[in-house]
């Protein structure tokens, strides 16, 4: 099946500073999700971005499909940012499923 | 709140014990999931329902049940459970079969087997 790898599997920022997140995956996908996990749990939509880049605030992603990859840019990082933020495809043979990657646990020390 | 509602937020139970996990969604959706988050591991599919019923069934044990009576509800049943069941269940509906429009995850309901 399709294989999501993310780096850094951890992260530690100062307050404001500006971070890159990566996720690369095996094959082709239909489209891609970026999530962030606050520490109670919670699943929180960052963006739906099968290509191109979108941006949310101090959030945007790029997503180029072609090289199999997608990258989450946080500026400006706040310590609400805290918490893990996953990759997830889904595969164009694997209707139905989101797979996800291991995860980036970011801390963002004030 | 995402719009995926997961009761109860925290549940311990014995080995012996059956209880079950709600999931109710009020997005208008057709597909929901049950997802098993375990400390150090990805997430992982373990149920799909579409137009309420399951078409995806990922090698999980028996004494995991799960119930879908309604495109709004789902539900898993949990019986004889093992200490290593113990994790994060997580509750995700999406508007198409395919999840090509997204997926939305409720907050979970963190199960501890004692």
């Amino acid at each position: 099946g399709i294989q999501v790898e993310q780096s850094p599997p951890d992260l530690i920022l100062q307050e404001g500073a500006n971070s890159t997140l990566r996720c690369n995956f095996s094959d082709s996908v239909n489209n891609l999700q970026w999530f962030h996990q606050n520490p109670w749990g919670q699943l929180i939509n960052l963006f739906y971005i099968p290509s191109g880049t979108k941006q949310n605030g101090r959030l945007s992603a790029t997503t180029v499909a072609t090289e199999r990859y997608s990258l989450l840019y946080i500026s400006s990082s706040q310590t609400t940012d805290s918490g893990v933020y996953f990759c997830a495809v889904y595969g164009s043979s694997n209707t139905g499923k989101l797979i996800f990657g291991q995860g980036t646990t970011l801390q963002v020390k004030p | 709140e995402t719009g995926v509602t997961q009761t109860p937020r925290h549940l311990v139970m014995g080995m012996t014990n059956k209880k079950s996990l709600k999931c109710e969604q009020h997005l208008g959706h057709n597909a929901m999931y049950w997802y098993k988050q375990s400390a150090k591991k990805p997430l992982e599919l373990m149920f799909v329902y579409n137009f309420k019923e399951q078409t995806e069934n990922n090698s999980v044990p028996s004494r995991f049940s799960p119930e879908c009576p309604n495109s709004s509800h789902l539900f898993l049943h949990l019986h004889t459970l093992q200490p290593e069941d113990s994790a994060l269940y997580l509750c995700a509906s999406s508007q198409d079969p395919g999840g090509f429009y997204g997926y939305t995850f409720g907050s979970g309901t963190r199960l501890t087997v004692v």
